[in-house]
């Protein structure tokens, strides 16, 4: 069945950079979008942006254009978000979900702590 | 941005009950509206897209209603597994915008 399944829980200094990633299975990872979505505590999902894993194009919220870069290994399914120039702001649980025209799949989330 | 109001914020029910869900659009969004249920240590599951299409595998209590800017999710005959919290999307633009969630919880 397809899975997505996301790397583990990250506790980073502000100023840093973290990598997560997001790796695919069950489907032709390149047939669909993977979309990433940041949810703080207590607060709304917010959509960061996505990538097409076939032609390797994105699209970003305004947002977060200084902030995330996405990229995928189409060798192995996976598909990276990295969030840098860390600050508290950017604790949160971070998701990776697949779409074709709606997001249908959605990891298991990822936490991310920004402390010093 | 497409502003996505819902409402209420917080639902207590009853297995058995129905309870319906309101999401607004701050501007039409046609019927690109999905509705995800999020539950604890699971991934989110879409449950309906296109408003009031199911996805596979929606049992047939869930419902989804509206086009435009007004939209409602209905469960009809609550049951245990259904006590979690909701979210409204639209994808009719970018950016993807989300409401502010609906937890649903046991009387």
């Amino acid at each position: 069945q397809v899975k997505l399944l996301q790397s583990g829980a990250a506790l980073v200094k502000p100023g840093d950079s973290v990598k997560m990633s997001c790796k695919a299975s069950g489907y032709t990872f390149t047939d669909y979008i993977i979309h990433w979505v940041k949810q703080s505590h207590g607060k709304r999902l917010e959509w960061i942006g996505y990538i097409n894993p076939y032609s390797g194009g994105t699209n970003y919220n305004e947002k977060f254009k200084s902030k995330a870069t996405l990229t995928v290994d189409k060798s192995s399914s996976t598909a990276y978000m990295e969030f840098s120039r860390l600050t508290s702001e950017d604790s949160a649980s971070y998701y990776c979900a697949r779409a074709w025209w709606v997001m249908d799949a959605w990891g298991q989330g990822a936490s991310v702590t920004v402390s010093s | 941005d497409v502003q996505m109001t819902q409402s209420p914020s917080y639902l207590a029910a009853s297995p058995g009950e129905s309870v319906s869900i309101s999401c607004k659009a701050s501007k039409s969004i046609s019927n690109n509206l999905a509705w995800y249920q999020e539950k604890p240590g699971k991934a989110n599951k879409l449950l309906i897209h296109s408003g009031s299409t199911l996805q596979s595998g929606t049992p047939s209590r869930f419902s989804g209603s509206g086009s435009g800017t007004n939209f409602t999710l209905t469960i009809r005959s609550l049951e245990f597994d259904d006590f979690a919290v909701y979210y409204c999307q639209q994808y009719n633009e970018y950016p993807i915008t989300f409401g502010s969630g609906t937890k649903l919880e046991i009387k």
